[in-house]
């Protein structure tokens, strides 16, 4: 079955920059589906973080798109997220998923959602 | 960006029990409302798409309802596997949002 892991340091100095890993198995990097990232603050809602298309196109959620980077390995089937000028408010959760595609059976509505998570990673700020 | 606000915050419920949580989004969405469900220590699990489409493997007591702004996920007869935090999603435009989160409770 399809797999996602987050891998990267659980603790991250106030101004420094983030970097994760998502390694994808049992699916393609390539395949024709979103590969994202999505955080969890301590206590708070879900927050989309972005996006990226195995061909490069990325969408960034504008509240943090001057900071965020996403990128993909086709050769080692993950993607990345680098996230810069971090502060405390950026503690969180931070998962990885795919955003797949699908149709309802009556009307055939196509939608997307995030189908598959990663477990998350736990990233503090903190000097 | 469309603001997604769930009702109740939280709420304590007994084995057996039916639980209705609430999704309501700041503007029209039509149907594009998916439902995920969260353990502790443990990524979202996506429950419903399109607000009442049950995701391959998903037990039937599980169901959604609604469209344009305001919406519901039911589950029926709740078993001790439910407890859990309920979270719906816009999927209608970017950003993608989500609500705060419904946490069911033992009572």
């Amino acid at each position: 079955q399809v797999q996602l892991q987050e891998s990267g340091p659980g603790l991250v100095k106030p101004s420094g920059t983030l970097s994760l890993t998502c390694a994808v198995s049992g699916d393609s990097i390539s395949s024709p589906n979103w590969w994202s990232w999505i955080r969890q603050p301590p206590g708070k809602g879900l927050e989309w973080i972005g996006e990226i298309f195995h061909r490069g196109s990325t969408n960034y959620n504008p509240s943090l798109k001057s900071r965020v980077a996403i990128s993909v390995d086709k050769s080692k089937n993950q993607f990345s997220l680098k996230l810069t000028s971090m502060t405390a408010a950026d503690t969180a959760v931070y998962y990885c998923a795919r955003k797949g595609g699908l149709i309802t059976m009556i009307g055939g509505t196509f939608i997307n959602a995030f189908d598959i998570w990663g477990q998350g990673t736990v990233v503090t700020v903190s000097s | 960006d469309i603001q997604m606000t769930q009702s109740p915050s939280s709420l304590s419920v007994s084995v057996g029990d039916r639980v209705t949580i609430t999704c309501r989004a700041s503007q029209n969405i039509s149907s594009y409302l998916n439902w995920y469900q969260q353990k502790p220590g443990k990524g979202p699990k996506f429950l419903i798409y399109a607000a009442s489409s049950l995701q391959s493997g998903i037990p039937s007591r599980f169901s959604g309802s609604g469209s344009g702004t305001d919406f519901t996920l039911t589950i029926n007869s709740l078993q001790p596997e439910d407890f859990a935090t309920y979270s719906c999603q816009q999927s209608y435009s970017t950003p993608w949002t989500f609500g705060q989160g419904t946490k069911v409770e033992i009572k």
